[in-house]
């Protein structure tokens, strides 16, 4: 699976939008690009996931560049509970391969939401 | 909530004991998975589980030992377990094998090994 590097934290004020970048530049054309985050001492919760087109959910919009090689989470309005480690993973999706589902988490970005 | 439910979500043993670590969901998924997350490091796959069946073992030590009885339930069997096995255990499940729709993972269980 390809490897992404994120930034090690941000700051973000309550209400305003959070922006966060992921950078895969190895990406293959098979493989996705998932967002989860990790509220401290609780387990990683999905929030979106997408191959090449602009994904929006309830939680968030993920915003890829036409090459792939990076991508943007976008938390529309940030209150204090979306304070978390925030990981982008890239992996195999397609059915029919050897990857099980499995994840390969990084240290993920921490996101603040400061009042 | 997330549908998967790991009990305990706390538990202290000492070395020469033997205990157990359960998982449930009710979701419908397929596959299962324990993942291991030691303070400051990345969390880790130990174990994937598709339709019951053992498909990956992360070189885990033999201390730790999985059992997967029916799609609804995850075990890991713990046993003569080291002070740097402490760490938070998490159980995850997902749709298909694939985990295409995303992984639902558990509270986990906050392990200390005295």
């Amino acid at each position: 699976d390809a490897k992404t590097t994120q930034p090690t934290s941000m700051d973000c004020a309550e209400g305003r939008a959070a922006n966060l970048p992921c950078n895969h530049s190895t990406i293959s054309g098979n493989e996705y690009v998932y967002w989860y985050r990790q509220i401290h001492s609780q387990g990683p919760q999905y929030i979106i996931h997408g191959l090449k087109n602009n994904e929006t959910n309830e939680m968030a919009s993920l915003i890829i560049t036409e090459d792939r090689k990076s991508s943007t989470l976008i938390l529309p309005h940030a209150t204090l509970r979306d304070t978390a480690v925030y990981y982008c993973i890239v992996r195999v999706g397609d059915a029919g391969g050897t990857s099980y589902g499995k994840l390969t988490f990084g240290q993920g970005t921490i996101l603040t939401v400061h009042p | 909530e997330t549908g998967v439910t790991q009990t305990p979500r706390h538990l202290v043993m000492g070395m020469t004991n033997k205990k157990s670590l359960k998982c449930e969901q009710h979701l419908g998924h397929n596959a299962m998975y324990w993942y291991k997350q030691s303070a400051k490091k990345p969390l880790e796959l130990m174990f994937v589980y598709s339709l019951e069946e053992r498909v990956e073992n992360n070189s885990v030590p033999s201390r730790f030992s999985p059992e997967c009885p029916n799609s609804s339930h995850l075990f890991l069997h713990l046993h003569t377990l080291q002070p740097e096995d402490s760490a938070l255990y998490l159980c995850a499940s997902s749709q298909d094998s694939q985990g295409r729709h995303g992984a639902f993972f558990g509270q986990g269980t906050r392990l200390t090994v005295v």
